[in-house]
């Protein structure tokens, strides 16, 4: 298995471009969640899932969209790129809440 | 949100046990406390978790009070890729699986 796998690795974006962050993840799991990691601060929750067609929101979800549309899959969208979403993303996942969540290895985001 | 608040850092010799402690003095009755650790910039590893009895892995034990509202992790034979910031977190009672992390502690451990 190769857990939860997230693309791309590094990544700069101009201000006010698009893009989309990419996670999947090949253990069967229902709940998936993205997180952000701001320098020498903890993980705030962006959205999450529970299931395929289904999403919320997080602490922190404004600049943001997620779809679900299979188990697999989680992709974090972002619209019109700002300088204060540079950030380094994890996304994660869990067969069902609560329990030991998965961790992807992050995805570096610049915003210049 | 869930709080929690632990020492920002820690150092320990190679060798000896490593005594984490976390508040979460907020805790409600059926929420787990976990405790997670992210070596440099990975993604956070799962170590332990536990509700009110004391708990044990492969990794590490925790410790949880009587009362709940504070609980140590504590890494037996600590060693130098132990260093890492733990974090100690709970769902804030939640049931779906969300974790809120604070700072964590940041753990070092020296030859």
């Amino acid at each position: 298995n190769a857990g939860v796998t997230q693309t791309p690795k590094f990544r700069i974006l101009k201000i006010g471009q698009s893009m989309t962050l990419q996670c999947t993840q090949d253990m069967n799991h229902n709940y998936m969640y993205w997180y952000r990691q701001d320098p020498g601060m903890g993980l705030k929750l962006i959205y999450y899932s529970v299931g395929a067609g289904i999403t919320d929101k997080g602490e922190v979800p404004n600049g943001y969209n997620v779809s679900r549309s299979t188990t697999e899959d989680f992709p974090l969208r972002l619209e019109l790129a700002a300088p204060s979403q540079t950030s380094v993303y994890f996304c994660a996942s869990t067969l069902a809440g609560p329990g030991e969540l998965f961790f992807g290895e992050g995805s570096r985001l610049t915003v210049l | 949100d869930a709080k929690t608040t632990q020492p920002p850092s820690m150092d320990c010799a190679e060798g000896r046990a490593a005594n984490l402690p976390c508040n979460h003095s907020t805790i409600s009755g059926n929420e787990y406390v976990y405790w997670y650790r992210q070596i440099h910039s990975q993604g956070p590893q799962y170590i332990i978790h536990g509700l009110k009895n004391n708990e044990t892995n492969e990794m590490a034990s925790l410790i949880i009070t009587e009362d709940r509202k504070s609980s140590t992790l504590i890494l037996p034979h600590a060693t130098l890729r132990d260093t890492a910031v733990y974090y100690c977190t709970n769902s804030g009672g939640s049931t779906l699986g969300r974790l809120y992390f604070g700072r964590g502690t940041q753990l070092t451990v020296w030859p």
